[in-house]
């Protein structure tokens, strides 16, 4: 499978300071998705970004594919977006649907 | 207005038993997913069905066995529960390659 690694593992950051997130994976995919699983379980879907830029209010996403890479943007961080945030990518192999493979994730704690 | 919705939320059981989680998406998608997330919040896929056909199967021991009656619904039956099988089980739906978008849930504890 492709191996997915996110960094950093952990981060802390006060209210209101910026933040980047990075997935790299090992081999060519087809998408990536980021999503935020809240202190409360909860797994909400972020972005779908197999390239290029998009944005999302304070949140933004870019993925690099033909380098492997995807950032994370996180401005004025609020203590609401405290969670883990997963990084995830599927490869397709011809017609066949492709799965998710998903980094093991980056713990944010934003304190007041 | 629930897009992706399990049942039950917590299950608690004693080991040997036999387990079901039920999951409803009212999204309109074609496939559907069952995750699980282990103590370290390590997710992994277990099954995917497209159009109710089995299009993923992870290697899960068959002592699990999902089950999709139509395609906004997709269950999951598990027998002879384990100590190693406490976790958490996500259903998940998408269009074919496109957003997933999971449920709130089930965390399974095995006694």
């Amino acid at each position: 499978g492709i191996q997915v690694e996110q960094s950093p593992p952990d981060l802390i950051l006060q209210e209101g300071a910026n933040s980047t997130l990075r997935c790299n994976f090992s081999d060519s995919v087809n998408n990536l998705q980021w999503f935020h699983q809240n202190p409360w379980g909860q797994l909400i879907n972020l972005f779908y970004i197999p390239s290029g830029t998009k944005q999302n209010g304070r949140l933004s996403a870019t993925t690099v594919a033909t380098e492997r890479y995807s950032l994370l943007y996180i401005s004025s961080s609020q203590t609401t977006d405290s969670g883990v945030y997963f990084c995830a990518v599927e490869r397709r192999r011809g017609s066949t649907l492709g799965r998710l493979y998903f980094g093991r994730g980056t713990q944010l704690t934003v304190w007041p | 207005d629930t897009a992706v919705s399990q049942t039950p939320k917590y299950l608690v059981t004693q080991m040997g038993n036999d387990k079901s989680i039920k999951c409803e998406q009212n999204l309109g998608h074609d496939t559907m997913y069952w995750y699980k997330q282990d103590s370290k919040k390590f997710l992994k896929i277990m099954f995917s069905y497209n159009n109710k056909e089995l299009i993923i199967n992870e290697t899960v021991p068959n002592r699990f066995s999902p089950k999709s009656p139509d395609k906004a619904h997709l269950n999951l039956h598990i027998n002879s529960l384990e100590l190693g099988d406490s976790a958490v089980y996500f259903c998940a739906s998408s269009q074919v390659s496109s957003k997933q978008f999971f449920g709130p849930g089930t965390r399974l504890t095995v006694l």
